[in-house]
């Protein structure tokens, strides 16, 4: 079983929609990372969260430290929104990063 | 440059060629990272770097993998006798903090396709 799990592993809406993915963790944690991965492109960090709830534009993040989860939502989605979300844990007191597999998003017009 | 930057953007190596990938991090930045990336997975640790320690290289699948950041600005990583499953995408990320301090968020490269043959 996987450290970090994602769902779904892939999504598709409309433009416009109200998108939600979802990311459990079975580790104690430090902090949980949102990421963008577009196609051929690199990395972008969306939301670094410990607790609590973040929002940035039309993006949303909100993670459970009891139940082990964290959302991410996307409101009113845009085609350019389409990319890899990818859920990542920093373990506590190490260095590492555990990443999810990725969600691939596809907004279509 | 403002953000980090690795060269080349992609390699072709034939089977039990030596291959050395850069990584130029944020100027300043004293954590850097170098994860590996296969088709369709997310990226997976590979080694990390405060300024010119290395201070875990846990993740290297073997002793073929090798990296350094000598005077703690850029890094290099180096795979030799490549093989094909080395074939992967190399993503090196840099951040401000040492890691274990804070989680500072992390600044992304484009990162190094590798292809073996």
């Amino acid at each position: 079983k996987n450290e970090v799990e994602q769902s779904p592993q892939n999504l598709t809406a409309q433009e416009g929609e109200f998108i939600t993915i979802n990311c459990s963790y079975s580790v104690g944690i430090s902090a949980l990372h949102w990421l963008q991965q577009h196609p051929g492109g690199g990395i972008v960090s969306l939301f670094m969260l410990s607790s609590g709830k973040k929002k940035h534009g039309r993006l949303i993040a909100t993670i459970n430290i009891q139940e082990k989860h964290s959302s991410l939502h996307i409101t009113a989605s845009h085609p350019r929104d389409s990319a890899v979300y990818i859920c990542a844990v920093s373990l506590r007191n190490t260095d590492k990063l555990i990443f999810g597999t990725g969600t691939r998003l596809q907004v279509f017009p | 440059g403002a953000g980090v930057s690795q060269s080349p953007r992609y390699k072709v190596a034939k089977r039990g060629q030596d291959v050395a990938l850069r990584c130029d991090p944020i100027s300043g930045h004293v954590s850097l990272f170098w994860y590996q990336q296969a088709l369709g997975q997310g990226p997976e640790f590979l080694t990390y770097f405060q300024n010119e320690a290395q201070l875990d290289k846990s993740g290297l699948p073997s002793d073929r993998f090798f990296a350094e950041r000598p005077e703690g600005s850029v890094s290099t990583l180096k795979i030799q006798r490549t093989q094909q499953e080395d074939s992967a995408v190399y993503l090196c990320a840099s951040s401000l903090a040492p890691w274990a301090a804070t989680n500072e968020k992390l600044f992304f490269g484009s990162g190094t396709q590798l292809s073996v043959l």
